[in-house]
């Protein structure tokens, strides 16, 4: 099956700081991958999405100025979270359907992001 | 969106089947009825997806009631590997090619042996 990876798989920064983390779709070619976050016993909560050659869509109340998102290529997207605090501090996921097939979306293992 | 209504926790003995439901009364025409599970720490992974018709995969079941306001997953044989929080989610192919998912609260299974 199709693979989506992330890196890093945890990442401790100290506020004020800005983190990148990646999202690669390994074996497939992905126009649209989408950015989760999921808070310690929670659902997992859509941040955007992220387009291929063009700007990403934020879903209502995520701000576009601190989660910056680029998607570069057609198998890679990063999400940055500027000037991280505390409370950024969550579980990030992607997820990227086959172009063409969006019944199934493949996820990645996710990023778990502490910031002190 | 359509939204999906899951008991919040459900309980198995390994070996034994398990039915998930899941109730989604104001489903529309487009809507198609996804099944995702998240094991612990990881991402979620597909489970299984219809529309109007039961289907069968290698993973589990899905069941969907003639009138589509539910649907049943069904694991004939569990395992502690089976172990997760299972989601239930309506995608409405009307919005596009690459639809978004949104993720209710789902059903956090437990197996024991």
């Amino acid at each position: 099956g199709a693979v989506v990876s992330q890196h890093p798989s945890w990442v401790i920064c100290k506020s004020g700081t800005s983190v990148k983390i990646e999202c690669r779709s390994l074996d497939f070619q992905a126009t649209t991958m989408f950015w989760y976050r999921q808070f310690p016993k929670q659902s997992l909560m859509l941040m955007a999405t992220s387009n291929e050659g063009s700007k990403a869509t934020y879903e209502q109340g995520v701000e576009k100025d601190k989660f910056l998102i680029n998607h570069a290529s057609l198998t890679l997207s990063t999400l940055t979270v500027t000037s991280a605090h505390p409370e950024d501090s969550s579980f990030y996921i992607c997820s990227a359907p086959l172009a063409g097939r969006p019944d199934t979306q493949y996820f990645g293992p996710g990023t778990r992001l502490t910031v002190l | 969106d359509a939204k999906t209504t899951q008991p919040n926790s459900m309980e198995s003995n390994e070996e034994e089947p398990v039915h998930l439901p899941c109730n989604h009364s104001t489903i529309s025409g487009t809507d198609y009825i996804h099944w995702y599970r998240q094991l612990p720490s990881q991402g979620p992974e597909y489970v299984i997806h219809g529309l109007t018709s039961n289907v069968n995969n290698r993973m589990a079941s899905l069941a969907i009631a003639e009138d589509r306001k539910s649907s049943t997953l069904i694991l004939h044989r569990a395992t502690l590997r089976d172990a997760a929080v299972y989601y239930c989610i309506l995608r409405d192919v009307g919005t596009g090619t690459a639809s978004k998912l949104t993720f209710g609260t789902g059903t956090r299974l437990q197996v024991t042996l």
